[in-house]
């Protein structure tokens, strides 16, 4: 792994269903954090994570949950999806919050 | 209003054209950064910058905190440059993000 990764490229999901976006970095980062990126809007934090362990709350947290068991690892989760959802879902890190940050490839969702 | 705003929302330039892309924001911040993100949809960080002027390559970055504005320029532009440009402000340790400026050098 080189960087910061995110699976899985992109996904249609039904709405209803449980959906785990994945995100692993290997720069042994502190922060991590979760963003989707919607036409005409800027980047919004969904949540965010300032080390293992922790996690918060960002601007538009509903209907998404996360977790960090270790450094590497911040997955994000859609308990039931809604077609609301249907977005490109950013993963990135930053050595602490406020430093700057590195992008993953994004992951393209599409909830049906 | 948003707390990011960049200027213009969409920007066509002939290769070679000096390029200039602005962001105004309404925040007290630590830092701005400057992100390029190609078709395809990467994201990839050109500036962090509290303070004055950074240059690499053929890109600029300026702030001016008084007036809470920056802007990225892009000497002899080319069709690679082609991307949306993003605007982001630390604030209170959250990124706020400008919703882009979609850049195209055409040949």
């Amino acid at each position: 792994i080189a960087g910061i990764t995110q699976a899985p490229t992109s996904q249609i999901l039904a709405a209803g269903r449980r959906m785990t976006l994945r995100c692993t970095q290997d720069m042994r980062h502190n922060a991590m954090y979760w963003y989707r990126q919607d036409l005409g809007l800027g980047l919004r934090l969904i949540h965010y994570s300032n080390t293992a362990g922790t996690t918060g709350k960002g601007e538009v947290p509903d209907g998404y949950s996360v977790s960090r068991a270790n450094t590497d690892d911040f997955p994000l989760t859609l308990a039931s999806a809604v077609p609301s959802q249907t977005s490109v879902y950013f993963c990135a890190s930053s050595l602490d919050r406020g430093d700057e940050q590195y992008f993953g490839p994004g992951t393209r969702l599409t909830v049906t | 209003k948003n707390e990011v705003e960049q200027s213009p929302q969409n920007l066509t330039a002939q290769e070679g054209e000096f390029i200039t892309i602005n962001c105004s924001y309404s925040v007290g911040i630590s830092a701005l950064h400057w992100l390029q993100q190609h078709p395809g949809g990467g994201i990839v960080s050109l500036f962090m910058l509290s303070s004055g002027k950074k240059k690499h390559g053929r890109l600029i970055a300026t702030i001016n905190i008084q007036e809470k504005h920056s802007s990225l320029h892009i000497t002899a532009s080319h069709p690679r440059d082609s991307a949306v440009y993003i605007c982001a402000v630390n604030n209170n340790n959250d990124m706020r993000f400008g919703a882009g400026t979609r850049l195209t050098v055409k040949p």
